[in-house]
């Protein structure tokens, strides 16, 4: 199976700075077959990027994706209050589904 | 607007069996695969398999940690899909969510995600 990993453990940032997380797969995820998720405390996972770089519905253009292969970013241009919380990225390119250990982006 | 709703979970001693439901609204329940991540405390997310749609043989996936002790069925009639637990051990505590899986290559990933269902399994 694909092993995720994901760096920094925890990034600490001021609001309306910018935030980059990283993605590591042990081995090259298939057409670019990545997703990042964005959870909160106490609650569910939400998705905010598949297929490495598509934003999913109603996600704010200020999330990005990108890379290829076995290196992927997820992009934060300017943090905004409600975007203090854990990132996770999964594959699925192939069986069985991995997800990343996850990066806290916390208030610095 | 889809919603997913888990429920079923609660406290089981280990060994003993338990049955969570999920009941799906907002879509064409049969025309979609159900599949089930769980979360131990504190922890990261962990894939814990899938129930193709009737239109691909209802057949499953499981991850290898719950390969014959749990089994997914549905009820497209109802929206429902089912992920029964037997023989439970601790390490199968975790809260558990609900997501619609949406294909990918050989796997998916997950547009939507119930609220999850906390299953604790001590003596």
């Amino acid at each position: 199976e694909i092993v995720l990993t994901q760096s920094p453990g925890t990034l600490s940032l001021s609001p309306g700075e910018r935030a980059t997380l990283s993605c590591r797969a042990s081995q090259s995820v298939s057409s670019s077959y990545l997703a990042w998720y964005q959870q909160k405390p106490g609650q569910a996972p939400r998705l905010l990027i598949y297929g490495a770089s598509s934003r999913a519905t109603g996600i704010p253009d200020r999330f990005s994706g990108s890379g290829s292969g076995t290196d992927f970013t997820l992009t934060i241009s300017r943090l905004e209050a409600e975007d203090f919380a854990v990132y996770y990225c999964q594959q699925y390119g192939s069986s069985p589904e991995t997800f990343g250990q996850g990066t806290k982006v916390e208030i610095k | 607007e889809v919603q997913l709703v888990e429920s079923g979970g609660g406290l089981a001693q280990p060994g003993r069996s338990l049955r969570l439901s999920c009941t799906a609204s907002g879509f064409t329940f049969g025309d979609y695969a159900m599949s089930w991540v769980r979360q131990a405390p504190g922890k990261g997310l962990e894939w814990v398999g899938f129930i193709r749609s009737k239109a691909y043989g209802e057949t499953t996936e499981y991850a290898a940690s719950v390969k014959g002790r749990f089994t997914f069925s549905r009820d497209d009639s109802n929206s429902i899909a089912y992920l029964q637990m037997n023989s439970l051990i601790t390490e199968d505590t975790a809260v558990y969510y609900c997501t619609r899986p949406i294909y990918g290559s050989d796997s998916y990933y997950f547009d939507y995600w119930g609220q999850g269902t906390l299953v604790t399994v001590s003596s």
